[in-house]
């Protein structure tokens, strides 16, 4: 167990629609970063915070959004989803170091 | 090209070795890691290297680093069916930017 939760843990939306999945880490985990996994590759980063503030953003549109909570939990929102958005959402959550403990992750399908 | 490469698939016997490859390209890599991802799971964390070791060794898991030819390597002795997962390599940059890189994994299978 790495003590990092995520919710929901499936999910079905519609193409257009936007989507709130959330982490919640584990206390005193300052960064959470979070991935996108499409069906058989590898995570793909989409953005990290650390102490609040967005701190490195991978290739990903300006649609993806995240927030990161005092209480060391974070949100990744995706707005006017598309079909290529379906997949494994993982966040991932450490101290400022380079380990960093993945919750099981949230699967989004977009019809 | 892909920052970090890794062969699809491996299968061997249980109780033999497995070793599963992983080559990546970028020469500031300062951490490389291998996670294990088992179906519907997320990523679990087996071990990590520092770019200025050579070999990391860890109960039945070995890492092998050749920074010189960025070829990176997991050793899995006396191999398991439990450890029939995908092997993720990945590497990050000592640049307060703590993204992680990944391969494309390789799935183990470990045959009785």
């Amino acid at each position: 167990e790495t003590g990092v939760t995520q919710s929901p843990t499936h999910l079905i939306k519609t193409r257009g629609q936007q989507v709130t999945l959330r982490c919640s880490s584990q206390s005193g985990h300052n960064t959470v970063s979070w991935y996108q996994q499409a069906l058989g590759q590898g995570p793909q980063f989409i953005f990290q915070y650390y102490r609040e503030e967005e701190n490195g953003r991978g290739n990903f549109p300006p649609r993806f959004s995240g927030l990161q909570f005092p209480n060391y939990s974070s949100e990744l929102n995706v707005n006017a989803l598309e079909l290529d958005d379906s997949a494994l959402y993982l966040c991932a959550s450490g101290i400022s170091t380079d380990t960093q403990y993945f919750g099981p992750g949230t699967r989004l399908t977009v019809l | 090209g892909e920052d970090v490469e890794q062969s699809l698939f491996l299968s061997v016997r249980e109780g033999d070795s497995s070793v599963i490859n992983c080559t990546y390209t970028d020469s500031s890599s300062t951490y490389l890691y291998w996670y294990k991802q088992e179906p519907g799971a997320g990523l679990q964390l087996l071990t990590y290297i520092f770019s200025n070791m050579d070999m990391k060794q860890d109960q039945r898991l070995t890492v092998l680093l050749n920074k010189k030819d960025k070829h990176l390597s997991l050793r899995i002795a006396d191999t398991q069916t439990g450890d029939s997962a995908i092997y993720f390599c990945a590497e990050s940059k000592d640049t307060g930017r703590r993204a992680l890189t990944f391969g494309s994994g390789t799935r183990l299978q470990v045959q009785p």
